[in-house]
């Protein structure tokens, strides 16, 4: 079983709609720790949120939010009122211990998001 | 502050030749880690280093594979020979001291290497 789960391969809005790019993962450890990146076309990886294990607070920053539910082991972004500069490959990531002082992160396939004008 | 820098970004060979990639990690980032992308494997961890030690290479594919990290601002991840089938890109990046699971990854802006 896939640690990290993005089972939308490719989303596409128009601009100005809503969206939620899904996350599932799965763990043993009781700490860890849950990322989003995003990889715009021009390559390089952009970090956008962290969240613990602890803390199912929902984040908003402008238009990104994050649903994080434990009980689904869900960590979902979402963007409000999308734009084209928000098209991009994005990835969730799972941080844990896998042992001593060691850990490992898992990253999820990827959503790319087409944002069309 | 000057991000996680690499070099070259990109680099076309032919199959057999030496390949290495470098990395400048960020100043003060005790952590140091190796990635490669692919479509077909999607990002995958290959190494990473603690204070220039290497702490997990699990994810290394092959012996041809080899990194290290003379000091804490450079490290180099060399294929020899390299292959076909070693095109990708491959990423660098750091993190600071605090324990690595919690702290988000700085990442740098990846070598395209294609092996001919």
């Amino acid at each position: 079983a896939q640690k990290v789960t993005q089972a939308q391969t490719e989303i596409s809005v128009v601009e100005k709609e809503d969206v939620t790019l899904d996350c599932v993962y799965e763990t043993r450890d009781t700490t860890y720790y849950l990322f989003w990146y995003k990889q715009p076309p021009s390559g390089e990886l952009v970090f956008l949120i962290r969240r613990n294990s602890f803390d199912e607070q929902n984040e908003i920053s402008g238009r990104y939010s994050w649903n994080f539910q434990k009980s689904t082991s869900s960590f979902n972004f979402t963007i409000t009122a999308s734009q084209v500069v928000d098209s991009a490959v994005y990835f969730c990531a799972l941080s844990e211990k896998v042992g001593t002082g060691r850990r490992a992160l898992t990253f999820g396939s990827g959503t790319r998001l087409q944002v069309q004008p | 502050d000057a991000g996680v820098i690499q070099s070259p970004r990109h680099e076309v060979t032919e199959m057999g030749q030496e390949v290495t990639l470098r990395c400048k990690p960020i100043s003060g980032h005790d952590y140091l880690f190796w990635y490669r992308q692919t479509m077909m494997r999607g990002l995958e961890l290959l190494i990473y280093f603690n204070n220039n030690v290497p702490i997990d290479d699990s994810g290394m594919p092959e012996d041809r594979f080899s990194a290290k990290m003379p000091n804490a601002s450079f490290s180099t991840l060399k294929i020899q020979p390299s292959e076909p089938r070693d095109s990708a890109v491959y990423f660098c990046a750091s993190s600071p001291r605090d324990r690595v699971i919690n702290q988000p990854q700085h990442f740098g802006d990846g070598t395209r290497l294609s092996i001919l």
